[in-house]
């Protein structure tokens, strides 16, 4: 089956620093998507990207779509502590597979 | 509705006993995804359905789970003779068609004593 390779698993910055996470797979996708986790909440959208070579901002958050279409990066830029959360990537090819996730955390 | 629904939000059952989760995707939306989530865990894949049917049932971890769709909406999860490995939250989530954005709905709590 499709697998996604998300990293870093964790980290931990000061508010203010820059975050960067990646996901890269085996298979290719026609879209990645980005979503955040909180304690006891479902996923939420972040980011949708749609096409090869795509760059997309949503405020702080930057993400691209791969080149190659198997591989997505997402980075946050001068974080602050309500960035702190479960990162993760998805991959869509009809169904869609997820990435073990990135967990932030932010010292303020 | 506004956004996915899925209900009970919380359900502690008994070992042995059978459970059903529902979810109610957003309106319009053809594709319909499950997901279960361990304590701490990522999302693991289960099935989903494009209208109706469902193409990929591979995630299915047993056949004491199954789920069903029926028209176009509502689509419900059962697992029959629950183990206390069962216990986790069960995710779903529906996008407007394949290939697009997805959203989630805030889950069920499933806990087997």
């Amino acid at each position: 089956g499709q697998q996604l390779n998300q990293s870093p698993q964790s980290m931990f910055i000061q508010e203010g620093e820059d975050v960067s996470m990646n996901c890269t797979s085996s298979s290719i996708f026609n879209t990645w998507l980005w979503y955040k986790q909180d304690p006891g909440e479902g996923p939420v959208l972040l980011i949708a990207l749609y096409k090869a070579g795509e760059l997309t901002s949503n405020g702080r958050l930057t993400a691209q779509f791969g080149i190659t279409r198997k591989d997505s990066f997402l980075n946050i830029s001068a974080s602050i502590p309500s960035d702190v959360g479960i990162y993760f990537c998805a991959g869509r090819l009809n169904d869609m597979r997820f990435g073990a996730g990135t967990r932030l955390t932010v010292k303020p | 509705g506004a956004g996915v629904s899925q209900s009970p939000s919380n359900k502690v059952t008994e070992k042995g006993k059978d459970v059903e989760l529902r979810c109610d995707p957003i309106s319009g939306h053809t594709a319909l995804y499950w997901y279960r989530q361990s304590l701490g865990q990522g999302l693991e894949f289960l099935i989903y359905f494009q209208g109706n049917s469902a193409p990929d049932k591979s995630g299915l971890p047993s056949d004491r789970f199954s789920a069903e769709r029926t028209g176009g909406s509502v689509s419900t999860l059962t697992i029959q003779r629950t183990q206390q490995e069962d216990s986790a939250v069960y995710l779903c989530a529906s996008s407007p068609r394949q290939n697009t954005e997805a959203f989630f709905g805030q889950g069920t709590r499933l806990t087997v004593v």
